[in-house]
């Protein structure tokens, strides 16, 4: 089983739609929770943490579901700009070490 | 003003041969990392360095070394290449090491063997 796993997609979002999708993870030891967002060829770039009590960046939710041990995103009004693909990322409590999920592509249309 | 630069940013390469990426941050962070993003886009660690040390070393080949002159650069230096050593590799830093510390990365290396 994977350290951190992620429905690949794509998810075909209208635009202004709500899209959600969510990301499990094994370790229970985990402590740091992020979402990245990697646009195509580019490199991944922090979207946001992910908070305890979840937390709202904008139109972008996350939440922390640590007895499930997994994670969400969720995006809403979708913009053309937000396709990417949307990376989860979880870190252990020693050491920097991030470990990727495969991440879920969204694909936002007209 | 780049924050994290590497060079090149295309390599295509013949199997047996040596090559170097290079990779420098003007963020003044304490920590690099060098990260392999293979065809089904998952992106691994390979390496850490914090102020020049060693610490991390993921279950990577020997072919492949990473060396830190100064805290500002982290090179890879590959031996011998292989075909599967073809992928983009991403080198990133981070402030001093530390939980939830936000990494930032350079625009990736695509190397390609034939």
């Amino acid at each position: 089983r994977k350290e951190v796993e992620q429905d690949p997609g794509p998810f075909n979002v209208p635009e202004g739609a709500t899209v959600a999708f969510n990301c499990t993870y094994s370790n229970s030891a985990s402590q740091s929770f992020f979402w990245y967002r990697q646009d195509c060829r580019k490199e991944p770039k922090l979207l946001m943490s992910v908070y305890s009590s979840g937390n709202e960046d904008g139109r972008f939710t996350a939440q922390l579901n640590r007895a499930s041990q997994y994670i969400s995103l969720l995006i809403r009004d979708s913009k053309l700009s937000d396709s990417a693909t949307y990376l989860c990322v979880v870190q252990k409590a020693a050491g920097n070490k991030l470990t990727f999920g495969g991440g879920t592509r969204v694909l936002v249309k007209p | 003003d780049t924050a994290v630069s590497q060079t090149p940013k295309y390599l295509v390469t013949q199997m047996g041969n040596d090559k170097s990426i290079k990779c420098e941050q003007n963020l003044g962070h304490d920590t690099m990392y060098w990260y392999k993003q293979d065809s089904k886009k998952f992106l691994k660690i390979m390496f850490s360095y914090n102020n020049k040390e060693l610490i991390i070393n993921e279950t990577v080949p020997n072919r492949f070394s990473p060396k830190s002159p100064d805290k500002a650069h982290l090179n890879l230096h590959i031996n011998s290449l292989e075909l599967g050593d073809s992928a983009v590799y991403f080198c990133a830093s981070s402030q001093e090491g530390g939980q939830g510390r936000e990494q930032f990365f350079g625009p990736g290396t695509r190397l390609t063997v034939l």
